[in-house]
């Protein structure tokens, strides 16, 4: 299952919204994660089961989605919210999938 | 809950190598864990999969065949053993546990990670 996240690159300021999308090739019902990466830390997981926050997220960050269509959410963004983030896929494994990356920069 | 990850380092193509994960703050048999990767630069990739009792294992394309998954849980350990190793192999592997225990089904909810090892391969 190829995942494709958009847009590539978002550039907003802080206290904006946010809004990033994930895309399926093949249904995944709920089966979707999203990951942030801050530049030379290792990812942390945010959301997982398309909607559910993991734990000690925040809760401006939400995600929504079925079958092949998402969208990661943060609702006003804090400076420390600009890095990259992944979605990837449980749903038709193995193998897992991850999308390519969607980098929030600073506008 | 603490990952930490060795055996990295640099080797030449067609080289073998060994990383190794220690793990630290949970009950270690009952994850599955997990090898996922990151080339220079570009973005994630899915490794290999152990269940928590060692029995199922899973791998990717690009990796199978070639790279060999094992834990010791009587010592908190994940293992990856890297051989046939090639240019495209370089990149640094994160040792990551599932979120979710061995009762829950499927697995593929990474979290937490480790801080990474870098392997490169180089002539």
């Amino acid at each position: 299952t190829v995942l494709t996240q958009s847009p590539a690159t978002l550039s907003l300021s802080p206290g904006e919204r946010a809004t990033l999308s994930c895309r399926a090739s093949h249904s995944v019902s709920r089966h979707l994660a999203w990951y942030q990466q801050k530049p030379g830390q290792a990812p942390r997981l945010l959301i997982y089961d398309a909607s559910n926050r993991a734990t000690g997220i925040p809760a401006r960050f939400s995600g929504s989605g079925f079958g092949t269509d998402f969208t990661l959410t943060i609702s006003s963004l804090e400076p420390e919210d600009f890095a990259v983030y992944y979605c990837q896929q449980r749903g038709n494994w193995p193998p897992y999938s991850f999308g390519q990356g969607t980098k929030l920069e600073i506008k | 809950v603490q990952l930490v990850e060795s055996g990295g380092g640099v080797v030449q193509p067609g080289g073998s190598l060994r990383l190794s994960c220690s793990a630290s703050g949970f009950t270690f048999d009952d994850y599955a864990m997990n090898w996922v990767r990151q080339a220079p630069g570009k973005g994630l990739e899915w490794v290999s999969l152990i269940s928590g009792d060692g029995g199922d294992r899973y791998y990717g394309d690009a990796v199978k065949g070639r790279f060999t998954i094992s834990r010791d849980n009587n010592k908190n350990s994940l293992f990856l053993e890297m051989s046939g190793l090639t240019i495209e192999d370089t990149a640094v592997y994160y040792c990551t546990k599932d979120k979710f225990g061995s009762g829950s089904y499927p697995p593929g909810w990474f979290d937490p990670w480790g801080q990474g090892v870098l392997v490169t391969v180089s002539s």
